[in-house]
């Protein structure tokens, strides 16, 4: 299994560019999430999914929007990027239990000048 | 506001020595704590946890402590290990709108395991 996957790994976008994060798992989970991680602010919760076709807001929502068409992809959307933007993101899921032991993806280094 | 604090951004021990992280937390809601490490250009990795009606849970090298009337929780590494160094990260867990659980995060606490 190659548990959870993010593409690309790293990316740098002008102001105003748009770009799509996919995040892929094949473990079968029903949740899924999109953080990011500054310096400083550890990592905080920018949407999340609780299965196929459903989305939610996080902690940080604004500027993101997302998508789960299929179980095991979740995309995250950037429609008009901001320097703000910059940050680390990474992917995660767990089972239908809930919230407890997340399996994370390596990460997206984003870096918007 | 944080709910979750780690209040050592870092910490340096010796080889062979105990490395004792520490957590607090102010939601009495909180039912469920994660530790996880992580290394530079990689995601966070799940170490240990424990139920809130547990106080203590051991794996391995790795125990975590509960003290719930302290809202309290710590990591203890024993013995340490250079491969342990990395950012430790302490997480907290409760059932919220939907019957839905969340992660709150900590800020992390960077150890260096020395020689």
């Amino acid at each position: 299994n190659a548990g959870v996957t993010q593409t690309p790994k790293f990316r740098v976008l002008k102001t105003g560019q748009s770009m799509t994060l996919l995040c892929a798992q094949d473990m079968n989970h029903e949740y899924m999430y999109w953080y990011r991680q500054d310096p400083g602010m550890g990592l905080r919760l920018i949407h999340y999914s609780v299965g196929e076709g459903t989305t939610a807001k996080g902690e940080v929502p604004d500027g993101y929007n997302v998508s789960r068409l299929k179980k095991q992809n979740f995309l995250l959307g950037l429609e008009s990027a901001a320097p703000s933007q910059t940050s680390v993101y990474f992917c995660a899921s767990t089972d239908k239990q809930g919230a407890r032991e997340q399996y994370f993806g390596p990460g997206t280094r984003l870096t918007v000048t | 506001d944080q709910q979750v604090k780690q209040n050592s951004p870092s910490l340096s021990v010796q080889e062979g020595r105990i490395s004792i992280l520490n957590c607090d937390y102010t939601n009495s809601m909180f039912d469920y704590f994660l530790w996880y490490k992580k290394y530079p250009a990689e995601g966070p990795t799940f170490l240990i946890s424990i139920s809130s009606i547990k106080d203590k849970n051991e794996d391995g090298r790795f125990t975590v402590f509960l003290n719930k009337s302290a809202k309290h929780l710590s990591l203890h590494i024993v013995p340490s290990q250079p491969g342990d160094s990395a950012v430790y990260f302490c997480a907290a867990s409760a059932i919220g709108a939907g019957n839905n659980r969340k992660l709150i995060w900590g800020l992390g606490t960077s150890l260096a395991v020395n020689p």
